[in-house]
């Protein structure tokens, strides 16, 4: 089946620690996209890769960072520098590297970050 | 810039009941239109979307119409059940902000039996 991997589903971190959230897709999407989300609100984009080797920041980057190596993988740190990491963290991915409005973007299941 | 305003929720209703959550949009160009569903404790799931005016998307019993004119998206329900208990995002995509997807606070909707 295609889709979207996520792991791991639950991640405790303590303060201090990076920490790096996995994302793989088998759907041969181009663009692939990074949102947190925390209650109450609606998601926030972190990074994005419209293609290999290139990545660009959201509206809420700073503390995080990415890479790009492979099509399919698109994994996320979250570095000390972040002051408020514990958050649900999506990926998603779409097919036309983002370049169509009207392309329909697909996510993952999730990790639920706790810093303790 | 581009944002989504979504009903406050939580929205509770009877199982069968009639369910509307409002949605409406500002946006400089002709974006496209969703509503994701999110189930508790997992990811979002693309229920609808239209991608342009007077257009309607419908899935699973929901329907929601593009209209322009008011700047909405409302997603409608004839008998909900309490299987629908879920979070609503309303969300728009337009190419004037790089095609990234914009979402609404989130809806919760609460179905009782």
């Amino acid at each position: 089946d295609g889709g979207i991997t996520q792991s791991p589903k639950y991640l405790f971190r303590k303060e201090g620690q990076n920490v790096t959230l996995s994302c793989e897709q088998n759907l041969n999407h181009d663009a692939m996209y990074w949102y947190r989300q925390d209650p109450g609100q609606g998601l926030r984009l972190i990074y994005y890769s419209q293609i290999v080797n290139d990545f660009q920041k959201g509206d809420i980057a700073e503390g995080y960072s990415v890479s790009r190596e492979k099509k399919e993988s698109f994994p996320l740190t979250v570095t000390s520098a972040q002051k408020n990491p514990t958050a649900f963290y999506l990926c998603a991915s779409d097919s036309a590297g983002g370049l169509i409005s009207t392309d329909t973007q697909y996510f993952g299941p999730g990790t639920r970050l706790t810093v303790l | 810039g581009n944002s989504v305003t979504q009903m406050e929720g939580p929205v509770t209703l009877s199982e069968e009941a009639f369910l509307t959550i409002n949605c409406t949009y500002t946006a400089t160009g002709y974006p496209s239109l969703f509503w994701y569903v999110q189930y508790p404790g997992e990811g979002l799931q693309l229920l609808l979307k239209a991608t342009k005016a007077d257009d309607k998307g419908s899935n699973k019993g929901f329907e929601a119409t593009y209209r322009k004119e008011t700047t909405s998206f409302h997603l409608e329900k004839g008998s909900v059940q309490v299987s629908d208990s879920a979070v609503y995002f309303c969300a728009l995509r337009a190419r004037d902000n790089g095609n990234k997807l914009v979402f609404g606070a989130g809806t919760i909707l609460r179905v009782k039996s």
